[in-house]
This record gives C-alpha cells, structure tokens and sequence, in this order.
C-alpha cells in the first residue's frame, strides 16, 4: 500500500533554530517524493521533489531508500517559513500522469 | 498571470441536492485533477483528466462525477450530497507528455457545506 506519514502535526520553533520536518513513506518500488507548502491564505504549491536535489528558500530534503524517509530540514527558520507542508508521493512519472498521495501535513511555527 | 481558478470558494448546499464545483486554468496544461481534503486529513485523489481521457480512483464515490468540455474548464458534480462530503475541493493542472509528468499547480480550493 502506498502511505506517506507525517508524525508531527505541529512543530513550534524559534527563528535562527534548525528544523526538520519528519517524512516517511511505504511503496514498493520506486516512488517520487515531495514536500508541498501552503502559507496562510495561499494555494498549495511545490517547494521541492527528490529528483531535482536543489535547495529552495533554505530547505533541503534527502531520500533516504533504507529508512523509507525523506526529511525536510532548514538549518536556521524564519518567520516566513511559518506554513503547513505535506509531504507527497507518486509512481514514476514516466505515464503522464502524477498519482499524489499525500501526508495529513505539518504545520510549523516560527516565533520571534 | 497564467493560473488556475476556482468557483465559488465557498459554497453551501443541501443534503441530497446536487452540487457543481467548478474550476477554470489558463496554463494550457492537458492534465486537471480534482482532489478532497476532509479537515485535518490529506488531499485525497478523486480523478483525473489526461486530456480528454477521465480516470476514476478505485474507491471514488459513485456519487461523484466530473466533466471536462475544454481544455480550459473541468468540473465536479456531487450528485446528491451527504453530511461526509463536506470538505475542501482542490483543483489542479499539470502537462504530461508521454515522457513523464510536471509539476502540479493547485488551485485555491472551494470549501463545501452540506447542511
């Protein structure tokens, strides 16, 4: 069965302190994995997928196949970070089409 | 800026009386997909259009159903309401090609009451 976990539902930091945001999966074979970020009164949107292996806004995420997990961390927050991300899978993409299956979603808080 | 919209944003409507949701892109993308997301759960795949072509979930209500006049437009009717079909509704696009899929963009999602 296809699952993605999310332990935490909600993570409380303080700015200039790292975080990370838990992510495991279960699929058999070989999924994509990503993190998609909602801000407040904002669309849902990508912040980053496994494949591309880039840094966007601070945050990286590292597929980890042993652990089946795929953390997202930023070493130092900002307030603007504050959001609720969700981590997503999909099959290979290579049909055209992008089965997600989403966590139920974290949602961080950056304090001043 | 090329986008994908949705309406209304909140609608609310009866037990048992059928509800259309609606969703419009300007992005040109061949792939519309419609998602709920019940609170506090995950955005959950309903169906999917691949042009022209409409793919069902497996445990997608029959309830459910969707239509797709254009490229632009897509559609989500919910036949006859109940109580567990309040939630949000997210539209999104992406282009897929035979080599692989893109990135999806979602729309702000409509928030349904049933009452």
């Amino acid at each position: 069965a296809q699952r993605v976990t999310q332990p935490e539902k909600l993570l409380s930091v303080f700015k200039g302190a790292p975080v990370e945001l838990k992510c495991n999966y279960s699929y058999s074979g070989s999924p994509e994995l990503f993190w998609y970020v909602q801000y407040s009164r904002q669309r849902l949107q990508l912040l980053l997928r496994h494949i591309s292996r880039e840094s966007i806004k601070g945050f990286t995420a590292d597929l980890n196949k042993g652990e089946t997990s795929f953390h997202l961390k930023k070493p130092f927050a900002q307030e603007e970070d504050s959001a609720m991300y969700y981590c997503a899978l999909s099959g290979p993409s290579n049909t055209g089409f992008q089965k997600l299956v989403f966590g139920t979603g974290t949602r961080l808080l950056v304090s001043p | 800026d090329a986008m994908v919209i949705q309406n209304p944003r909140y609608q609310v409507t009866q037990f048992g009386k059928p509800v259309t949701l609606s969703c419009s892109q300007t992005l040109n993308h061949n792939v519309m997909y419609w998602y709920q997301q019940k609170s506090s759960q995950a955005p959950k795949l309903l169906f999917h259009y691949y042009d022209k072509d409409f793919n069902n979930e497996a445990d997608t209500p029959d309830n459910f159903q969707s239509r797709r006049p254009n490229t632009s437009f897509c559609f989500l009717d919910i036949r006859s309401p109940g109580l567990g079909d309040a939630a949000m509704y997210l539209c999104a696009t992406s282009r897929g090609t035979e080599l692989g899929s893109y990135e999806q963009y979602f729309g702000p999602g409509t928030r349904l009451t049933v009452t």
